[in-house]
């Protein structure tokens, strides 16, 4: 079983619509979690950071962190051609901010006219 | 914003030859930076993780004698890949983490990637 698991999609929404990407993980140590988005053939650029439970919203992101049930979520609202990305959640341990992350698998999400 | 670089965006060699990327934090000091490796719609695999003026940490299954890294500044990280063979060819990904002008950041930002084809 990998420790963060994610669904790869391909995930296709309308322009408008509200977008929601997942991931679970099974280390309970993982404290500090973050979405970064990639545009093909670029490197990730960090959207959210949050760390432990709880959610944060950057104008049309949410993020959400349910470590109870060891799921985070992406929400984005508004969605806008320019979306159309792979998007990667990741994360590290607690204890020190150190720690090397672990990235799930991508969903690839395409934001159609 | 903290902004890494790398440099060549984009390299083609000959099977048997080295390759260097070049990876610079270009607005802050990273005292740690990463080398990762993605195949495509494929998610990142770390390869080593270097501290300045340390030697690289290596992954499981990574060859060190293969997959040279240096950081010998705070801003700058190299990462050659000696004899290189045609399964080499990735899309290689460093990133940079420290302490940025604005204050305390433990976040991990990533440079745009070097596409190697080895031929």
């Amino acid at each position: 079983q990998k420790e963060v698991e994610q669904d790869p999609g391909p995930l296709s929404v309308p322009e408008g619509a509200i977008v929601s990407l997942n991931c679970t993980y099974s280390n309970s140590a993982f404290q500090y979690f973050m979405w970064y988005r990639q545009y093909s053939r670029k490197g990730p650029e960090l959207l959210m950071y949050t760390y432990s439970s709880g959610n944060k919203e950057d104008g049309r992101f949410t993020a959400q962190v349910d470590k109870s049930s060891k799921y985070i979520s992406l929400f984005i609202r508004d969605s806008q051609p320019s979306d159309s990305a792979t998007y990667l959640c990741a994360m590290k341990a607690g204890g020190t901010s150190y720690g090397k992350l672990t990235f799930g698998q991508g969903t690839i999400l395409t934001v159609h006219p | 914003g903290a902004v890494v670089s790398q440099h060549p965006s984009w390299v083609i060699c000959k099977s048997g030859t080295s390759v260097k990327i070049e990876c610079r934090s270009l607005d802050f000091q990273a005292t740690t930076m990463f080398w990762y490796r993605q195949f495509p719609k494929q998610s990142l695999m770390l390869m080593a993780t270097s501290n300045e003026g340390s030697k690289a940490t290596y992954e499981q299954g990574v060859e060190k004698d293969k997959f040279l890294i240096n950081h010998a500044s705070l801003t700058l990280s190299t990462l050659t890949v000696t004899s290189a063979h045609p399964e080499d060819s990735s899309f290689y990904i460093c990133s940079a983490r420290g302490l940025a002008d604005w204050g305390a950041s433990y976040e991990q930002y990533f440079g745009p990637g070097t596409r190697l084809t080895v031929t």
